[in-house]
C-alpha cells in the first residue's frame, strides 16, 4: 500500500541554520510527492511539489527532490527564518487509488532569533 | 486563496449527539475529502467524493458518514459522537487527474464531552 514516514520532530533550529526534514515513502505505482505546510490556527498549504522522479520542486528557499532509488523526498531549506516557523507534512497522491492523498505524521519546526 | 469554507469552526457537543460539519466550495472541483487530524497521526482521511452522489470511505471511516448532493457541499456526519472523535476536521479539495494540489479549509475544531 501507499504510506509516508517522516521524521520526528519537534525540530528547534535557529535563524540562519539549514534544514533538513526527512521523509521516505512507499507507494504501489508511480506517485506524486508533496510538502505541505501548516502555521498556527491554520489549514495545509502546499509548500512544493514533485511528479516525477529526480524532479526537484522549490518554492520560498525550500527544495525537496523525488529520489525513487531511496524512495525519499527530503525537504531543505539553506537559512531558516523565524517565519519558517510551522508544522511541515511530507504527502504523496496515487491517481491509481481514486486521486488519495497520503500524509506523514508531520514535522513542527520552531525557528529562534 | 481557494474558496473552501467549513462550518461550524467550533462545537463541543455531548456523547451519543449527532453532528453534521459542513464543507462549501466555490471552486466547482470534482474531489472533496475529509481529514481528521490528531497529535502523532497527522491526517488521516475519513471519506472523500470523487463527484455528485459518488463517495468512498478512507483510513478512518468508522463512525462516520458523508453526503455530497451538489458539487460545492460536502457533509460529514458523526452519527452518535463519541469522546475519541475529538479532533480537528479538515475539508480539502483538489480538480483531480491534471492538477493533484489540494486546497483545505481552515478547519473544524470539535470537542466531544
Amino acid at each position: 500500500g501507499n504510506s509516508v514516514t517522516q521524521m520526528e520532530g519537534p525540530v528547534t533550529l535557529s535563524e540562519e541554520a539549514f534544514l533538513t526534514i526527512n521523509c521516505t515513502y512507499t507507494a504501489t505505482g508511480y506517485p506524486s510527492l508533496f510538502w505541505y505546510v501548516q502555521y498556527p490556527g491554520e489549514g495545509l498549504q502546499l509548500l512544493l511539489k514533485a511528479t516525477k522522479a529526480d524532479d526537484k520542486g522549490s518554492n520560498k528557499g525550500f527544495e525537496a527532490t523525488y529520489r525513487k532509488e531511496t524512495t525519499s523526498f527530503h525537504l531543505e531549506k539553506g537559512s531558516v527564518q523565524v517565519s519558517d516557523s510551522a508544522v511541515y507534512f511530507c504527502a504523496l497522491s496515487d491517481l491509481n487509488t481514486g486521486n488519495q492523498f497520503y500524509f506523514g505524521t508531520g514535522t513542527s519546526l520552531t525557528v529562534i532569533p | 486563496d481557494a474558496g473552501i469554507t467549513q462550518s461550524p469552526r467550533h462545537k463541543v457537543t455531548e456523547t451519543g449527539t449527532p453532528v453534521t460539519l459542513r464543507c462549501h466550495q466555490t471552486e466547482n472541483h470534482r474531489y472533496m475529502y475529509w481529514y481528521r487530524q490528531d497529535p502523532g497521526h497527522g491526517l488521516r482521511l475519513i471519506h472523500y467524493s470523487y463527484g455528485v452522489k459518488d463517495t468512498d470511505k478512507g483510513e478512518v471511516s468508522d463512525g462516520y458518514s458523508v453526503s455530497r448532493s451538489k458539487t460545492e457541499d460536502f457533509l460529514l456526519t458523526l452519527e452518535s459522537a463519541t469522546s475519541s472523535q475529538t479532533s480537528v476536521y479538515f475539508c480539502a479539495i483538489s480538480e483531480g487527474s491534471t492538477n493533484e494540489k489540494l486546497f483545505f479549509g481552515s478547519g473544524t475544531q470539535l470537542s466531544v464531552l
